[in-house]
């Protein structure tokens, strides 16, 4: 099956400083991204999402950019504040729509 | 507004009870999903069900079934919980044919 690697496991940065998140996938079949973030003690919840037939897709703050010659897509968050901290999760969907989730990321913004 | 919600938010059991976590979704949503998470594995699939009565078998399986009746129901039980399922189990939802899930927000199960 599908093998999704995240990394780093966990990431301080000062307020106003950029964060990447990076995450790789196994299967060439995959074609939807999704991120998701998750505060302390909430759920998980879609912040932004990319398909395969997209190489970079923007939100505000939020960017996510996608190779698929490498099979890699990170998260871009830039002008970092303390309310981005959070644990980042990155998703590859194979077909039949079951999701493989990478292990997360634990953001810290330092003011 | 999606809404999903849990049964509980925190539970504690026994080693060898049968422990019930229910699942609604009041957006008539086809899909459902179970998920445990724990720290450094992530997010990892249990079972999921594309219509009532329907059920799929997902990473780990072992030790679970699941339930669903109802389209917004979707159970999770532990027939004879163990330590090991010390977790939080997560629960999501998506329409058919759309790939964003819409989370639950967990119930955090101690198996003593």
């Amino acid at each position: 099956g599908e093998n999704v690697e995240q990394h780093p496991s966990t990431l301080s940065v000062q307020e106003g400083d950029s964060a990447v998140i990076k995450c790789t996938y196994s299967d060439s079949a995959s074609n939807y991204f999704p991120w998701y973030k998750q505060e302390l003690g909430k759920r998980p919840q879609l912040i932004i999402d990319i398909r395969s037939n997209v190489g970079e897709k923007k939100d505000q703050r939020i960017a996510v950019t996608l190779n698929k010659t490498a099979k890699h897509f990170s998260l871009h968050i830039t002008e970092t504040q303390p309310e981005d901290s959070a644990v980042y999760f990155c998703a590859a969907l194979q077909t039949g729509n079951q999701f493989y989730f990478g292990t997360g990321t634990s953001l810290t913004v330092i003011p | 507004d999606v809404k999903v919600t849990q049964s509980s938010r925190y539970l504690v059991k026994r080693t060898g009870e049968k422990v019930f976590l229910e699942c609604v979704q009041d957006m008539d949503h086809e899909n459902m999903f179970w998920y445990r998470q724990d720290p450094g594995l992530g997010l990892r699939l249990i079972y999921f069900s594309y219509d009532v009565k329907m059920k799929e078998k997902g990473d780990i399986p072992e030790g679970y079934s699941v339930s669903r009746e109802k389209k917004e129901r979707f159970s999770l039980i532990l027939e004879s919980a163990s330590t090991n399922q010390t977790s939080m189990y997560l629960c999501a939802s998506s329409p058919a044919g759309v790939e964003t899930q819409y989370f639950g927000p967990g119930t955090r199960l101690l198996v003593l």
